[in-house]
């Protein structure tokens, strides 16, 4: 399996702070990473796929680089409902996994 | 706007199976894959497997003697069943619509269902 490496695991953070996460594949996974976002008890939602893609509706202070195995989600001014849990996921290949998630919190 | 509503018992005894099924409203069935990914507690995600619309399957190989996931196209349902559960399955299980031509995004998720396996 590929193995997903998320950083940091956590990430005490204001409001309008420019936070960085990290991903990091065990091997090329060419643009195959999706990031989701996660709050608790409700579904997941894609936040940027093809490592670069904005998904539609998602406001453009989320931005994805990166490919082969190192990735980056930036958010640019982190607002009061962007408080959740960000995973990256990689599709390139059989199982589909997941980094162990990235959890943002008020300072 | 596609919703997909998870749906089955919340208490399992081990080594029974598990059985959910996921309703999609809106959009079609036939065109997309569709999979599910569960979350165990304070744990994080894994992909349990995927069907498509010809009814093909693809599961994690660590889970592959014991699932199934199955398609009914007329029912807009699909559903998963994973047969000799231990307490290790317990976890929040979540249907996904599998965008395979997006870079293979989830693109949809139902809100997920906890499920225990316990006596």
């Amino acid at each position: 399996d590929i193995q997903m490496t998320q950083s940091p695991s956590s990430l005490s953070t204001s409001v309008g702070d420019r936070v960085t996460i990290t991903c990091r594949a065990s091997q090329s996974i060419s643009s195959y990473l999706t990031w989701y976002q996660h709050k608790p008890g409700k579904a997941p939602q894609v936040l940027i796929y093809g490592a670069s893609h904005l998904q539609t509706g998602v406001p453009s202070r989320f931005v994805g680089s990166g490919s082969g195995t190192d990735f980056t989600l930036t958010i640019s001014s982190l607002q009061p409902e962007d408080f959740a849990t960000y995973y990256c996921q990689q599709s390139y290949d059989i199982p589909g996994t997941f980094g162990q998630g990235t959890k943002l919190e008020l300072k | 706007q596609v919703q997909l509503q998870e749906s089955g018992p919340g208490l399992v005894n081990p080594s029974e199976t598990l059985s959910l099924t996921c309703t999609v409203s809106s959009g079609s069935i036939s065109t997309y894959y569709w999979s599910w990914i569960r979350q165990p507690p304070g744990k994080g995600l894994e992909w349990i497997g995927y069907i498509n619309y010809s009814g093909n399957t693809n599961y994690n190989p660590s889970l592959k003697s014991r699932v199934t996931i199955s398609l009914d196209t007329s029912k807009k349902q699909f559903s998963l069943k994973l047969s000799s559960v231990t307490a290790a399955d317990t976890a929040v299980y979540y249907c996904a619509r599998l965008n395979w031509n997006a870079f293979r995004k989830f693109d949809y998720w139902g809100q997920g269902t906890l499920v225990t396996v316990s006596s």
